[in-house]
């Protein structure tokens, strides 16, 4: 069985530019988590959502990032108009359920904004 | 030993010892820990889980211990093996709110 997929592995884009990160869930997991991870520190929840619904987004920031999880099709992170600021790697995590068990991480999108 | 570098705190351990890695949770409700190994270049790898009515869990060469009086978590490594060199995290969550991650530690094993 295939694990959570995250493409591209690396990402640069130029201050200004829109960055879209992709994750693709375990087979039949139907929660899927945004994480954020600057280096040398721990990961940093953003984004929960179910299929076609964001359940909890407190972690993400009011402006230019969004996320989507639509019924067909692997999640999105969408980030406007890219800060230096907004350089880290940045994982999605699948899991059959919500809460109460492990998360299934993939190994993250590694985003570079020059 | 164990010290305190610029981010991570690291522990330095003999290939062979048991390593104890310590964590220190924030939140009283939490009711679900768990551990993770991240190497470099990776996403978090799952180890052990253990709920809030449990105090020990074991797995294979690993052990959870959970002292929810001083909000004290640990993971035990026994005959620690080069490959276990990562950085480790706990991170808990209560009433199935999504994990929080603690800050982590940097396993360094010597050969």
């Amino acid at each position: 069985n295939a694990g959570v997929m995250q493409n591209p592995r690396h990402l640069v884009r130029r201050r200004g530019q829109e960055a879209r990160l992709r994750c693709s869930p375990v087979k039949g997991h139907s929660h899927v988590y945004w994480y954020r991870q600057l280096p040398e520190e721990g990961l940093k929840f953003m984004v929960y959502l179910q299929k076609e619904n964001i359940i909890d987004e407190s972690g993400m920031p009011k402006e230019r990032f969004s996320a989507e999880f639509p019924k067909e099709g692997p999640s999105i992170l969408r980030i406007q108009q890219v800060v230096r600021g907004d350089s880290a790697a940045y994982f999605c995590a699948s899991s059959p359920s919500r809460g109460g068990s492990p998360l299934h991480f993939g190994n993250g999108t590694r985003l570079t904004v020059t | 030993g164990e010290s305190v570098g610029l981010h991570l705190p690291t522990l330095s351990v003999q290939e062979g010892d048991n390593s104890i890695i310590n964590c220190a949770y924030s939140n009283s409700a939490s009711d679900y820990f768990i551990w993770y190994k991240q190497e470099s270049g990776k996403g978090p790898q799952f180890i052990i889980d253990i709920r809030s009515n449990m105090d020990k869990r074991q797995g294979q060469r690993v052990t959870v211990l959970l002292n929810k009086t001083v909000k004290h978590l640990s993971l035990q490594i026994a005959a620690t093996q080069p490959g276990d060199s990562a950085v480790y995290f706990c991170a808990e969550s209560y009433s199935n709110t999504p994990l929080v991650f603690g800050k982590g530690t940097r396993l360094s094993v010597i050969a």
